[in-house]
């Protein structure tokens, strides 16, 4: 089954301690990217990677590193988390114009 | 100004009706726009794309792009119980890399 598999599902952290959300995908897309979605904000886009080569900002970086090593896997980094990082994030896939979604992963930074 | 937005709702409408969304974009979102369905506690999906001025109909789904007036709205023909989500309007540009979404309209169908 093709699909976009998010982990973890739900994450509860400390102010500082860093994390990573992982991203998996077996569509052999060349695109990925992060969203993230706060009421009333929508989905805002984190980072974007057209390919293994190619990783450029979306409209929200501050405070978020991305790693693009292999096709299938872009990981979301927090070094540093902060409680107005606490958000449900999306990772997603992209086959011409149409973004496959994954589960999402709800965080929350105390 | 946001660069997509829309009306949070919620928007009630009575089972078999006409649902109708709207969405308004800037001068920075580009022509191309889609509306994906999201329901409560699951991920969007993509229900319909836009890029020209006119109407697309797909079912009981009609989307409506008026680049004038800079407005997309989605018709939803016989709603029903199921139809109940919120629905997000977005413009891509880049060639698809970069996607601007508005905040999602909810809808409640009402049997």
């Amino acid at each position: 089954e093709a699909q976009v598999t998010q982990n973890p599902r739900y994450l509860i952290t400390v102010t500082g301690k860093k994390l990573t959300v992982t991203c998996s995908q077996n569509m052999n897309h060349e695109y990925m990217s992060w969203y993230r979605q706060d009421p009333g904000l929508g989905l805002r886009q984190i980072y974007y990677s057209m390919n293994v080569e190619v990783t450029d900002k979306g409209d929200v970086p501050e405070g978020y590193k991305v790693s693009r090593k292999e096709k299938r896997n872009f990981p979301l980094i927090l070094e540093s988390p902060s409680p107005n990082q606490t958000s449900l994030y999306f990772c997603a896939t992209r086959y011409n114009e149409k973004l496959f979604f994954g589960s999402g992963t709800q965080l929350s930074v105390l | 100004q946001k660069e997509v937005e829309q009306n949070s709702g919620p928007l009630s409408v009575p089972e078999g009706a006409i649902a109708s969304l709207n969405c308004t974009y800037s001068d920075r979102v580009s022509q191309s726009f889609f509306w994906y369905r999201q329901y409560s506690g699951k991920s969007p999906e993509l229900i319909m794309s836009i890029y020209s001025n006119g109407d697309k109909e797909d079912g009981r789904f009609t989307a409506q792009l008026n680049k004038a007036s800079q407005y997309v709205s989605l018709l939803i023909r016989d709603s029903q119980p199921s139809d109940s989500a919120t629905y997000l309007c977005a413009g891509g540009l880049y060639n698809f890399n970069k996607f601007y979404f508005g905040s999602g309209t909810k809808l409640n169908v009402k049997p």
